[in-house]
This record gives structure tokens, C-alpha cells and sequence, in this order.
């Protein structure tokens, strides 16, 4: 089945700064490839997702990019503000999802 | 208009009793998802519905676990025989397209 690694599982950052959380997947059919926020005690939100024919998309402060080849994607969000804080989980789909572990960001007023 | 919603909120059982987590997804949204979320952990998907038969249990851990979805609607999570190792957040979510899913709030499971 699908294998999904997250990086990192913690990140810390300044507000203003950028983060950057990187996804690496085993299964080259995977084709969808979404992210989620999860903030405390609610429910996963989709913030951003991207398909297997394209190599990246942009939402505002939030985009993702996707390298088939080398089988990883990643979350960029710039401009962090303390509202961005949550847990994020990337995921890659066949069409089952299989996410990754999360990744706490925490942005510092 | 509402988006999905599962009942109960929270559950609380003794080892070994039976219990159900029902699952109302958006309208008109044929494919409903289960999955279980242990704490510090990603969703770990369970089963998989379009419409009324299950597409994909094969997240399922073990025949204790059984869902049913009999109008293309609804889904209930049933468990039975339940035991420690069952506690978890068991979230729903439910596709119009199946691919952007769109979760409910969660059942918080606690198994005394």
C-alpha cells in the first residue's frame, strides 16, 4: 500500500516568516494530493490541494508543488500569521487517502 | 446547506458493550468515508462507500468493525465487542467528485 512520510513534525517560525512542509510518497499512482489544517479539537479542513498533471498551485498565501518524479510534494505558506497555527497533514490518494503524521506549526506573534 | 455532521459528539462505553457512530453527509455527496484518528496522528482510513455498498473496507482492523450506508445516505460505524485499544477520534467525511473530501466534526470514543 501507500507509504506517506511528513517533514517536519514540528515547526516553529516567527510571524512574517515562511514555512515550508515537505510530503514524500511511495506509490507512483497516486494522483490527488491533498492538504489539510487541523486546529485543536476540530475538524480536518482542506486548505489547498493539486493533481498528478500539474506541478503547482497557488491559493493567496498558501501553494504547493509536486515533483512526480522524485514522488514528494510540499506545503509552502508565506507571510505566517499566529492564526496559521494547526496541524497540517498532507496525503496522497489512489483513491484511498493516506496521510501523513501532521506537522505542528506554530507561528510566534 | 449544512456540511457533515456525526453523532454523538463524545462516547463513552465500558469494555466489551456495542456501540454506533452515525454519519449524515453533505446531500447529494455519494461517496462517505470513515476513518480513525488517534491522538498526534494522521486519519487512518477504514472504509469507503459509494452509495450504498462499501467500496473499500480494507481499513477495517478486525470483524469487530462493521459500517452500513442502506440508503446511499447515512452511515453508521458499528463496534462491537469494544475494547481499549478502540478509543480514537472517528471522523466522516463525505466527496461529491472523489477527490476534495470534506470532513464532519468527529465522535471522540473513550472505552473504559
Amino acid at each position: 500500500g501507500e507509504n506517506v512520510e511528513q517533514h517536519p513534525s514540528t515547526l516553529s517560525v516567527q510571524e512574517g516568516d515562511s514555512a515550508v512542509i515537505k510530503c514524500t510518497y511511495s506509490d507512483s499512482a497516486s494522483n490527488y494530493f491533498p492538504w489539510y489544517k487541523q486546529e485543536l479539537g476540530k475538524r480536518p479542513q482542506l486548505i489547498i490541494d493539486i493533481r498528478s498533471n500539474v506541478g503547482e498551485k497557488k491559493d493567496q498565501r498558501i501553494a504547493v508543488t509536486l515533483n512526480k518524479t522524485a514522488k514528494h510534494f510540499s506545503l509552502h505558506i508565506t507571510e505566517t500569521q499566529p492564526e496559521d497555527s494547526a496541524v497540517y497533514f498532507c496525503a496522497a490518494t489512489i483513491p484511498i487517502p493516506t496521510f501523513g503524521r501532521g506537522t505542528s506549526l506554530i507561528v510566534h506573534p | 446547506g449544512a456540511g457533515v455532521s456525526q453523532t454523538p459528539s463524545n462516547k463513552v462505553t465500558e469494555k466489551g458493550k456495542y456501540v454506533e457512530l452515525r454519519c449524515d453527509p453533505i446531500s447529494g455527496h455519494t461517496a462517505l468515508y470513515w476513518y480513525r484518528q488517534s491522538l498526534g496522528q494522521g486519519p487512518e482510513f477504514l472504509i469507503y462507500f459509494q452509495g450504498t455498498g462499501a467500496a473499500d473496507d480494507s481499513g477495517l482492523p478486525n470483524d469487530r468493525f462493521f459500517a452500513v450506508r442502506p440508503e446511499g445516505s447515512v452511515s453508521t460505524l458499528k463496534i462491537q465487542r469494544t475494547e481499549r485499544g478502540d478509543s480514537a477520534m472517528y471522523l466522516c467525511a463525505s466527496s461529491l467528485s472523489g477527490y476534495e473530501q470534506f470532513f464532519g466534526p468527529g465522535t471522540r470514543l473513550t472505552v473504559l
